[in-house]
């Protein structure tokens, strides 16, 4: 696709279920990164992929998270007994192999706990 | 964690004027970034400067970097009502596989 897709947009689910949100890359842009974004902040950082392998995930802020990227391309970030505290928008972003330069961003998936 | 502190944390203006934000960071650079983003939706950049530029314009935006004071700001001149978004600045270290650290943001407001 042209740009970094992302699905669902939005996602309302209830506290102690699990959740997987989508993240289709730029073709051909072998890093990928999840951020969490809540109201009023900035995106803080879960975790990195280059190529299949994640190169840094210290910012899974616990063991109820993880993701994937089987392929190298598409990933898919997965939540466990989700809670309300996970309630943000998840934001991907992809770049080049190069690991300067611009990220390019999906719009997003809305996730809310209730 | 974020490094990146955007300065003011809301900025509101009449249309046509200049819009001046600023980001504050703590580590040493290989660039910083500045991006924009509307309500609900993703980041889209803006302007990348590395560390070795001063000053770098890309149509009405201007962006300064002064490594000794570990500082940059975002000029928008001619402000108009779509430039109404927020603005973050975001970190780059260059070194290994190390992410972009995005500041908190400024809030822009331009009211024609």
């Amino acid at each position: 696709g042209a740009g970094v897709s992302q699905t669902p947009s939005n996602k309302v689910t209830e506290k102690g279920k699990y959740v997987e949100l989508r993240c289709d890359p730029i073709s051909g842009h072998t890093a990928l990164y999840w951020y969490r974004q809540s109201l009023g902040q900035g995106p803080e950082f879960l975790i990195y992929f280059q190529g299949t392998g994640a190169a840094d995930d210290s910012g899974l802020p616990n063991d109820r998270f993880f993701a994937v990227r089987p392929e190298g391309s598409v990933s898919t970030l997965k939540i466990q007994r989700t809670e309300r505290g996970d309630s943000a928008m998840y934001l991907c972003a992809s770049r080049t192999s190069s690991n300067t330069g611009e990220l390019f961003f999906g719009e997003g998936s809305r996730l809310t706990v209730l | 964690s974020q490094q990146g502190e955007e300065d003011p944390q809301a900025l509101s203006i009449q249309e046509g004027e200049n819009a001046t934000m600023n980001c504050s960071y703590k580590t040493s650079i290989n660039n910083l970034q500045w991006y924009r983003q509307n309500s609900g939706r993703g980041l889209v950049h803006l302007i990348l400067i590395r560390s070795n530029e001063r000053e770098k314009h890309s149509g009405r935006l201007r962006v300064t970097l002064d490594t000794s004071k570990k500082s940059s700001s975002l000029l928008i001149t001619a402000s108009r009502a779509a430039d109404t978004a927020s603005y973050f600045c975001a970190t780059d270290s260059g070194e290994g596989n190390t992410p972009l650290v995005f500041g908190k943001g400024t809030r822009l407001s331009v009211i024609a």
